[in-house]
Order: C-alpha cells, then structure tokens, then sequence
C-alpha cells in the first residue's frame, strides 16, 4: 500500500524519558513534516525538511529533534519528556510544490505519565 | 498571520439532509486548500484538494468551493449518511510559507 506510516501509534512513558517516533512513506514525496495535534484537536506544524534539508522549524523546544536518513523518511526525537509533550504527533509528506496536496500518516498518540 | 476559522464547530442532522460546513481564511494569497476527515482516535484522511486557481472539486456526495478574494471555501454534503459522522478539517497552504494551516474543524453527527 502506498502511504504514509509511522511508529509506534501508541507511546506511553515517564516524564524525563527520552523517546522516538518514525515515519516513512512511499509515495515518492520529497517533503515530509511533523504536525502535533493537542488536546483540543487543533493540528500546528512543528517541522518541515526536504530532500533532508530542514525548512521550517517553527517554535518548538529543542528538546524536539527530528532527523531525516533519506527523503522517504522523518523521524522526531523527544528529550527529556514533559507532561505536555502529550499528544498526537502527526507525519505527513509532499512534493515540495505541493501540486498534489498532503497525505498523512495515522499519527502516533503520546501520553506522558 | 494565515488563520482559519471553521463554523460551526459542531453540527447535529437527521440523515438524508444535505449540509454545508464553512471554512474561513485571512490571507487569501493561497497556493491550495484542502478538507480532510478524521474519525476519531484516526489520522487524517484527505477528501478534496483545490488549488489557488480553481473554484471547486467534487467527490461522490462532497462538493468543495472556493472563492479566494472572500477568503471563504465551504464543503457540500448531500444526502448526509451516518457514516458521514467525524470531524471536517480545512486546511490551507499559504503561498510563501509552505505551512498547512489549519481550522479548528467541525464535528459532525448524522443520526439515523
């Protein structure tokens, strides 16, 4: 199937613990992008990279670090998890025109306790 | 600052009625517009895509319009079916930044 998918959908840790989200899609898209969707359901983007070049970075803390191997994939890193990192973390891809709009993955619900 | 407004944020209706869900922007220098679906606990499903140049797609029983001077897009249901029930996400791609901004989305409920 062609998509976009992430893992783990559920991540369940203790504050202070570091963790990781990965994505992948193979829908051959050379943009790809992280968006947090918080308890309020409201979707914000926190980062774009193309071709693995970083290109938008919005106001997140550092603690938040996402590193992209190949354009097929993005993953995001989380230090030192807090209480409201909880949330549904979103990957998404496109071409970088955007021509075809976005596609996104399921998301991956982070719930940290 | 791009922001969107959806009304109304929730929405109840007897199957069968038709509907229309409202997606509002300030900045109607757009480079596309896109609804998406999300059931709950569920990721994003895309339901119509239109770009800047375009006034309207259409899907089965969904219709998209869009009138970029408004900065106003609304989505048309016909013919609501239960399964219709989850939340309508708008969402814009501004043109210089790149980002997708979206709504607060619309929560809708088709009773049977």
């Amino acid at each position: 199937d062609t998509a976009v998918s992430q893992t783990p959908k559920y991540l369940v840790t203790q504050m202070g613990n570091d963790k990781s989200i990965k994505c992948e899609q193979n829908l051959g898209h050379d943009t790809m992008y992280w968006y947090k969707q918080d308890s309020k359901k409201f979707l914000k983007i926190m980062f774009s990279y193309n071709n693995k070049e970083l290109i938008i970075n919005e106001t997140v803390p550092n603690r938040f670090s996402p590193k992209s191997p190949d354009k097929a994939h993005l993953n995001l890193h989380i230090n030192s998890l807090e209480l409201g990192d909880s949330a549904v973390y979103f990957c998404a891809s496109s071409y970088y025109d955007r021509v075809g709009g976005y596609t996104f993955g399921s998301g991956t619900r982070l719930t940290v306790v | 600052k791009q922001e969107v407004t959806q009304i109304p944020a929730a929405l109840s209706v007897p199957e069968g009625e038709n509907l229309v869900l409202n997606c509002s922007f300030t900045d109607s220098a757009i480079y596309n517009l896109q609804w998406f679906r999300q059931d709950p606990g569920k990721g994003l499903t895309s339901l119509l895509l239109i770009q800047s140049s375009q006034r309207e797609q259409t899907s089965g029983r969904l219709n998209a319009s869009l009138d970029k001077s408004s900065g106003r897009s609304t989505l048309y249901i016909a013919a609501s079916q239960p399964g219709d029930s989850a939340t309508y996400l708008c969402a814009v791609d501004s043109s210089n930044t790149g980002k997708l901004i979206f709504g607060q989305g619309t929560t809708l409920q088709v009773k049977p």
